[in-house]
């Protein structure tokens, strides 16, 4: 069992461009979420996957966040143009729909705006 | 907006002391979860508590669910230095795909 990954674990960029992270959830799990943490705070939700159905969405994402998960596997997390209130760490989880409990996190990915 | 809200924002003790943290939540729960973040890294459960459910035990770890107060506690025992991390709740409030949502989180540090 390899875990949650996420890829990459810390990302700079200059205002106005395109970032993309990855998630690849454990193998079994058929539920995979997407949080975004600023410094100090806890997780905020900001999307979430059944197989490959993205079944709910926060008000958070912005018309700039896109998130795909196209075979029901791994996912990705875009921003565009991006902005610097977007630094922020961002952390996909996956799960088991069947089972009522737990969230395994991955690392998570760091974003920097300069 | 979050639902839980963590207290003590910070707390810090001696190696041996007990440690422990309040959530308070908003809305009716299912269940209500822990979990530990060392700095600058991923979150890890610790444990689950449902909204039937008063108190549940693990390891060094006591958590208690107060659904009339909408609280919960966590309790650790013997700290150590290596339990040095923040800690959050995270209630599952609509069952419909582990949802959670996260508190702001107590940052705790173990002094040895």
């Amino acid at each position: 069992d390899t875990g949650v990954s996420q890829d990459p674990r810390h990302k700079i960029t200059k205002r106005g461009q395109n970032v993309t992270f990855r998630c690849d959830p454990i193998s079994e799990h058929n539920r995979l979420y997407w949080y975004r943490q600023t410094l100090g705070q806890g997780p905020e939700f900001l999307t979430y996957f059944q197989n490959e159905a993205q079944l709910e969405k926060s008000r958070l994402l912005s018309d700039r966040f896109s998130a795909e998960r196209p075979k029901g596997s791994f996912s990705t997390l875009e921003i565009q143009r991006t902005e610097q209130g977007d630094s922020a760490m961002y952390l996909c989880a996956s799960s088991f729909s069947l089972a009522i409990g737990e969230l395994f996190f991955g690392e998570g990915s760091r974003l920097t705006v300069l | 907006s979050q639902q839980g809200e963590e207290d003590p924002q910070a707390l810090s003790i001696q190696e041996g002391e007990n440690a422990t943290m309040n959530c308070s939540y908003k809305t009716s729960i299912n269940n209500l979860q822990w979990y530990r973040q060392n700095s600058g890294r991923g979150l890890v459960h610790l444990i689950l508590i449902r909204s039937n459910e008063r108190e549940k035990h693990s390891g060094r770890l006591r958590v208690t669910l107060d659904t009339s107060k909408k609280s919960s506690s966590l309790l650790i025992t013997a700290s150590r230095a290596a339990d040095t991390a923040s800690y959050f709740c995270a209630t599952d409030y609509n069952n419909a795909g582990n949802m959670l949502t996260f508190g702001g989180g107590t940052r705790l540090m173990v002094k040895p």
